[in-house]
């Protein structure tokens, strides 16, 4: 079965550094989804990838997906304390209507 | 604006006493899920419904079940709480078969005493 790995598990930062979360899944990607979640609330949709090679971006968040589509990296650029929270990669679990989620990467930035 | 909307956001039971937690939706989409969420975990699928088609997981207790009486509407009961069922429980929405993009409520947090 399909595992996605996450890292790093955790990550302290100074406001205004960048950052990276890496997503690595155990087969091929066909569909890679990046969520952020506050303590104690529900996940928020962040972006969907698809294609080797594609690169999307929101704001100041950026996520890519390999061209081999067996990792996607989403990068912070100047970090703010809003973009504390946990950051969660889901995959298409193939034709069944189901993700399955990495265990995600907590992420808090300092003033 | 469409959303998902779950109620209560903050849930205490006793130990065996039945629980309800309701979730709706006025995205309009014909697919619902029920996750459960333990602290420092990813959301645990339990079981989800592709309009009224009932999906279980093959790991998720007897002791949850589910209904959906219309498209908008989608409740969660657990028959005898015990304490390892406390968690935070996370309804989400998709479209349609064909779409993973998931939209999430704010999750009920429930307590068992």
């Amino acid at each position: 079965s399909q595992e996605l790995e996450q890292s790093p598990q955790s990550l302290i930062v100074q406001e205004g550094k960048n950052l990276t979360i890496n997503c690595t899944s155990s087969k091929t990607l066909y569909g890679l989804y990046w969520y952020k979640q506050k303590y104690g609330e529900g996940l928020i949709f962040l972006m969907m990838l698809q294609k080797g090679g594609e690169e999307k971006s929101h704001e100041k968040i950026t996520a890519k997906l390999d061209e081999k589509k067996q990792q996607s990296s989403l990068h912070i650029t100047a970090s703010q304390p809003s973009h504390a929270g946990i950051y969660l990669c889901g995959a298409d679990g193939g034709n069944n209507r189901k993700l399955i989620w990495g265990l995600g990467t907590s992420l808090a930035v300092n003033p | 604006d469409a959303m998902v909307i779950q109620n209560p956001r903050y849930q205490v039971t006793q130990f065996g006493k039945p629980v309800t937690l309701s979730c709706s939706q006025t995205l309009n989409h014909n697919v619902m899920y029920w996750y459960q969420q333990k602290s420092s975990q990813a959301p645990k699928l339990l079981f989800h419904y592709y309009d009224k088609d009932f999906n279980n997981e093959a790991d998720t207790p007897d002791n949850f079940q589910s209904r959906r009486p219309n498209t908008s509407f989608c409740f969660l009961d657990i028959r005898s709480p015990g304490l390892g069922d406390a968690a935070m429980y996370l309804c989400a929405t998709s479209r349609d078969g064909t779409s993973y993009e998931q939209f999430f409520g704010p999750g009920t947090r429930l307590t068992v005493l």
